[in-house]
Formats: structure tokens, C-alpha cells, sequence
């Protein structure tokens, strides 16, 4: 069975800091699509960044971008500068063949002013 | 603004009652999901549309729950007989193809009292 796994349930840094949010998946196919979704104290799920498997170049946006490692089935976030609105649950996602999302836990980032 | 809307936004009603909730995905994308989230967890899928067929039912979705999607375009989720168990933030997906970018609306809260 795929899966995802976030392995730091909360993080902290301060603000203008530098994060990265931690992220492996299990799975035996080969083109597949990953994610990172933002979801603050409003529920709102907000896609940050994406990325697809088969392009070795590591996605960005803006303030944050990803470290995917295919062979090592990796796919962490960096958030450059954080700000206090980065404050939020992080969720990573995995898109199969079958168009199946497959969530992780979530981290809670906490930004500190 | 993702461009997927839902409505109502919140809803509260009393157990046993029922409760239907709608979504509006992105005109130009043919496949929409339903997914369910309670505090502290991460979405648990329900069911996935492409164009009007309903392609996969999670066993999460009990005989109460029934979805449809229309014409492929707007989808309906109803509860009947809800239960206090039901009571949670009920999401809609959106993917856009190709490409698989997915955008969520900002789902409909659902309090059982």
C-alpha cells in the first residue's frame, strides 16, 4: 500500500527563519504527483507547491520550494524567510495512478514573532 | 479564491436530520472528489466523479451518504439520518487535466448537535 509519512508533528522557528518540513512516501510506481498543502486556522486547504516525479527539477514558489529525491522517495519543503502567515498544518500528499490522493499526518508549523 | 466553491459553509442541525451539501468545481475540470476531515486529522477520501460517474466509493461512505454529479458538472453530497459522528469539515477537490494540479474549495462545516 502507498504511503506518506511526516515524521515532525510540530516544528517552531522564528520569524525571517528558514524551515524545512519533512516528507517520505512509499510507493512502486513510477510517475506520480506530489504535494504540499497549507491549511491555516481557517480550514482552507491552500496548495503551496507541486511536483511532478518524472521532472528531476525541484519545484518553486516564491518563498518556498522542495527538495525531491526520487531514489530515496523524499519530498521535503523549505520556507525561506518565514513569515507569521506561514503559521499553519502542513500536509503532504501523493497523487497514484488511480488519481487517489494519499495524505500524511501534517506538521504544525509555528512561526514565532 | 480557488475557484471550487461550496455551499452552505457551516450547517448545524440535529440529529437524525438530513443535510446536503454542494459543490461548484472548476467549469473545465472533468473529475471532483469529496473528502472528509475532522479536527486534527487529515482528509479521509469519500468518493471521486469523472464527468458525471461516481468511479470510487470509500467504505468510509455508509449507506446514509450518497453523492451525484449531474450533467459532470456541479456535485451534491447528502447525509441522511446524520449522526453526531458525522459532525466535520466536509471538503470538494477539484484537479485540473492534465496536470493535476488540485484545488480545494473551502469546504462545508457540518456540527450535529
Amino acid at each position: 500500500a502507498q504511503t506518506v509519512t511526516q515524521s515532525q508533528p510540530e516544528m517552531s522557528v522564528q520569524e525571517a527563519e528558514t524551515v524545512t518540513l519533512s516528507c517520505t512516501y512509499d510507493t512502486s510506481e513510477s510517475n506520480y504527483y506530489l504535494f504540499w498543502y497549507k491549511q491555516p486556522p481557517s480550514r482552507q486547504m491552500i496548495l503551496v507547491i507541486r511536483q511532478e516525479a518524472y521532472k528531476q527539477q525541484n519545484a518553486t514558489e516564491n518563498r518556498f520550494s522542495v527538495n525531491f529525491q526520487k531514489a530515496a522517495k523524499s519530498f521535503s519543503l523549505k520556507i525561506s524567510d518565514s513569515q507569521l502567515g506561514d503559521t499553519a498544518m502542513y500536509f503532504c500528499a501523493f497523487l497514484d495512478s488511480n488519481y487517489q490522493l494519499i495524505w500524511g499526518a501534517g506538521t504544525k508549523l509555528i512561526i514565532k514573532p | 479564491d480557488t475557484g471550487v466553491s461550496q455551499d452552505p459553509r457551516h450547517k448545524i442541525t440535529k440529529r437524525g436530520q438530513n443535510v446536503t451539501f454542494r459543490c461548484d468545481p472548476i467549469s473545465e475540470h472533468n473529475r471532483l472528489y469529496w473528502y472528509r476531515q475532522t479536527l486534527g486529522q487529515g482528509p479521509e477520501f469519500l468518493t471521486y466523479f469523472q464527468n458525471e460517474a461516481q468511479l470510487e466509493k470509500s467504505r468510509l461512505l455508509s449507506d446514509r451518504f450518497s453523492a451525484e454529479r449531474p450533467k459532470g458538472s456541479f456535485s451534491t453530497l447528502e447525509i441522511q439520518r446524520t449522526e453526531q459522528g458525522d459532525s466535520a469539515m466536509y471538503l470538494c477537490a477539484s484537479p485540473s487535466t492534465p496536470g493535476n494540479t488540485i484545488y480545494f474549495g473551502e469546504g462545508s462545516w457540518l456540527t450535529v448537535v
